[in-house]
C-alpha cells in the first residue's frame, strides 16, 4: 500500500497562475480531506468529500475548487493564485467519518510569488 | 471557541516518559480524541485514539480522565526521535454540518533533550 499520494512536492506558482494539487489513495477510503498548514499554526480544513461524487466546504474554501470522480482521486484546483495561499497543503483520507483514523500524505509545499 | 487546549511547548530528557496533557471541556459523549504528531513538516502521523477507556499500543499509551473532560499521552521511553508537534485533536461538523473533520488545534512542540 502507499497510502496517500500527494503531487508535486513542491511548487511555485506567479499570481494569477492556476494548478492543480494532486492527491490519490490506495485504500478504498470513502471520505477525502484537503487541508492548509500556514508556519506556526495548525491544520485547517478546505473541502472534504464524504464519497465519489460528493464534495462540500470546509473552514477555508474561497480560491478553491475540488472534485471527487473516483473513490482514488480527490484533486484540488487553485484557479487564481493569490500570494495567501502561499502554504503548505495536506491530503487526508479516513474510511468513515466515525470511529476510524485519518492518513495524510506527504504534502505539498506551495509558494505564490 | 477552542476544541482542544495543549500547553505550546514541553522539554523531556531522553529515556524518560513524555506526558502531554489536552483540555477537552467541550467534547461530547460519542466523540474520540485522537492523538496525532507532525515531525518538521511532514504529513501528520496517527499515534493513537479512545473513547473513554485508557488505550495502549506500541507507540504510546492514552489516559483519558472519567468525566472524559481531559486526557494525556504518554511516550513511555522518548528518543530524540520523538521531537516533533503533538495534537489532540476531537471530530467535529464540518461548517455545512454535512460530516465531520479532524479539528487541528496548534499542539505542543515537544523537544527530546539528549
Amino acid at each position: 500500500n502507499a497510502g496517500v499520494t500527494q503531487t508535486p512536492k513542491f511548487r511555485i506558482l506567479k499570481i494569477g497562475q492556476s494548478m492543480t494539487l494532486q492527491c490519490t489513495q490506495d485504500m478504498n477510503h470513502n471520505y477525502m480531506y484537503w487541508y492548509r498548514q500556514d508556519p506556526g499554526m495548525g491544520l485547517k480544513l478546505i473541502y472534504y468529500s464524504v464519497g465519489a461524487g460528493i464534495t462540500d466546504k470546509g473552514e477555508v474554501p474561497n480560491g478553491y475548487n475540488v472534485s471527487r470522480s473516483t473513490t482514488e482521486d480527490f484533486p484540488l484546483r487553485l484557479e487564481l493564485a493569490a500570494p495567501s495561499q502561499t502554504s503548505v497543503y495536506f491530503c487526508a483520507s479516513s474510511h468513515s467519518g466515525g470511529n476510524t483514523e485519518a492518513f495524510f500524505g506527504q504534502g505539498t509545499r506551495l509558494t505564490v510569488v | 471557541d477552542a476544541k482542544t487546549t495543549q500547553p505550546p511547548s514541553m522539554d523531556c530528557a531522553e529515556g524518560r516518559a513524555a506526558n502531554l496533557p489536552c483540555n477537552h471541556s467541550t467534547i461530547s459523549g460519542n466523540e474520540y480524541v485522537y492523538w496525532y504528531r507532525q515531525i518538521h513538516s511532514q504529513g501528520p502521523q496517527y499515534i493513537i485514539h479512545g473513547l473513554k477507556n485508557n488505550e495502549t499500543n506500541e507507540m504510546a499509551s492514552l489516559i483519558i480522565t472519567e468525566d472524559r473532560k481531559s486526557s494525556t499521552l504518554i511516550l513511555p521511553h522518548a528518543t530524540l526521535r520523538d521531537t516533533a508537534v503533538y495534537y489532540c485533536i476531537v471530530r467535529v461538523a464540518t461548517p455545512s454540518n454535512t460530516g465531520n473533520q479532524f479539528y487541528f488545534g496548534t499542539g505542543t512542540s515537544l523537544t527530546v533533550i539528549p
